[in-house]
């Protein structure tokens, strides 16, 4: 079946930093992939998406690049803020199915 | 996006009762989805509702356990039943409101069994 595996964390970095937080998947068919970020007490909200091969999402600063030669689709962001602490969780949908790593708790000191 | 209200968003249940979760949507949805987040673990899909038919339970989830409510295209509730210690985790409601390209997800129910 279909898996995504993420670096694990917890990751810690101070304000302004540069983050990557890494993202492999397997996969039968085609997946759209995705990063969801989870805020304190809330639920999950989406952040990118991308829907094919060497498609980028993009949204607040965010950036991540679907490679299919390498089956990632790593998160990364140039600067990073202390309101960006959260759980991050890379995901695909493959034939209106949906699996989730294991998310990634993200603090940003200042 | 649709908007998800998600209730109640925590409660503590004595073990051997039942709570009911509920999600409304601001919108018509054809799939609602209903998964279990274990405290540091990633999202379990429980089951998915569509209005009008039966709930798809994935494997290792049984309706008798996890009753779930889809009376229209705009509401449904999910039942943790005869509960334990073990049924403690947070549950979400989620919606395909972009045509699989990107859930929307409910705030979520945090559950503790005492």
């Amino acid at each position: 079946g279909d898996s995504v595996t993420q670096m694990e964390g917890p990751v810690t970095l101070s304000e302004e930093a540069f983050l990557t937080i890494n993202c492999t998947y397997t996969a039968t068919g085609y997946p759209s992939l995705f990063w969801y970020v989870q805020y304190p007490g809330e639920g999950l909200q989406l952040l990118l998406k991308a829907t094919k091969a060497d498609d980028k999402g993009s949204n607040k600063g965010f950036e991540a690049t679907y490679r299919k030669e390498t089956t990632s689709f790593h998160l990364e962001k140039g600067s990073v803020q202390v309101s960006d602490s959260a759980v991050y969780f890379c995901a695909l949908t493959d034939a209106g199915k949906s699996t989730f790593g294991d998310g990634t708790t993200l603090t940003v000191k200042p | 996006s649709a908007v998800i209200s998600q209730k109640p968003s925590r409660d503590i249940c004595q073990r051997g009762t039942s709570l009911t979760i509920q999600c409304q949507v601001d919108s018509q949805v054809t799939m609602m989805f209903w998964y279990r987040q274990q405290p540091g673990q990633s999202l379990t899909l429980i089951a998915t509702a569509n209005q009008g038919s039966e709930a798809t339970y994935e494997s290792g989830f049984v309706i008798d356990k996890f009753p779930i409510s889809r009376p229209n295209l705009t509401f449904s509730t999910l039942t943790v039943s005869n509960m334990s210690p073990e049924d403690s985790s947070i549950y979400l409601c989620s919606v395909d409101d972009r045509g699989g390209y990107g859930y929307t997800f409910g705030s979520g129910t945090r559950l503790t069994v005492v």
